[in-house]
């Protein structure tokens, strides 16, 4: 079935350094991929999404990467601040056309003081 | 933010047990799912509604029935909680059927003693 495969599941980084999560998908007619951050007790929130026909999309510090034929994607963070420690989410649309997104495990990512 | 609540936010219960969530939305969004997260399996999609009374299986709907007579308002419920139904339960709205953002409630805790 439908697969999304995220790594790492944890990632410890120096403030200021960049942490980059990334994920393939099994699912050919997936076109939808955003990125979710999630808080401490909170509900993942989105914070950048990207479709099949852009190749990478940048929002100030985040940015996102699509390789379609390798069916892979990447969120990277730079200049990493201590309120970007929370856990992250990858997904991807699934083709049966309903909006259900398909997550990855998520990644836990650190960011040190 | 979204105007989302699940209810309730906490609950124990026994094995066998019947349970219900119940989460309610103002956006008058279409597009209702109910996601559980567990370690290491980032969030999985229950079940999905599409409007009122249409609803469909996603990929752990053993256990789960869910129901939606209004707009507003999408119920699950598990039947007879078991052990493996231990988890924290999110619904999310979409306005939109492809390729839309999911906005999340602040989650329900369910634990099956």
């Amino acid at each position: 079935g439908e697969n999304v495969e995220q790594h790492p599941s944890t990632l410890s980084v120096q403030e200021g350094d960049s942490a980059v999560i990334k994920c393939t998908y099994s699912d050919s007619a997936s076109n939808y991929f955003p990125w979710y951050k999630q808080e401490l007790g909170k509900g993942p929130q989105l914070i950048i999404d990207i479709r099949s026909n852009v190749g990478e999309k940048k929002d100030q510090r985040i940015a996102v990467t699509l390789n379609k034929t390798a069916k892979h994607f990447s969120l990277h963070i730079t200049e990493t601040q201590p309120e970007d420690s929370a856990v992250y989410f990858c997904a991807a649309s699934t083709s049966s056309n309903t909006g259900k997104l398909i997550f990855g495990q998520g990644t836990t990512l650190q960011v040190k003081p | 933010d979204a105007g989302i609540t699940q209810s309730p936010r906490h609950k124990v219960t026994e094995t066998g047990t019947p349970v219900t969530l119940r989460c309610h939305q103002t956006e008058n969004h279409r597009y209702m799912y109910w996601y559980r997260q567990d370690p290491g399996h980032g969030l999985r999609l229950i079940h999905y509604s599409y409007g009122v009374k249409d609803t469909d299986k996603g990929e752990v709907s053993d256990g789960y029935s869910v129901s939606r007579s209004k707009t507003e308002d999408f119920l699950l419920t598990l039947e007879s909680a078991t052990s493996s139904q231990t988890s924290v339960y999110f619904c999310a709205i979409s306005k939109t059927q492809e390729g839309g953002e999911l906005f999340f409630g602040e989650g329900s805790r369910l634990t099956v003693l």
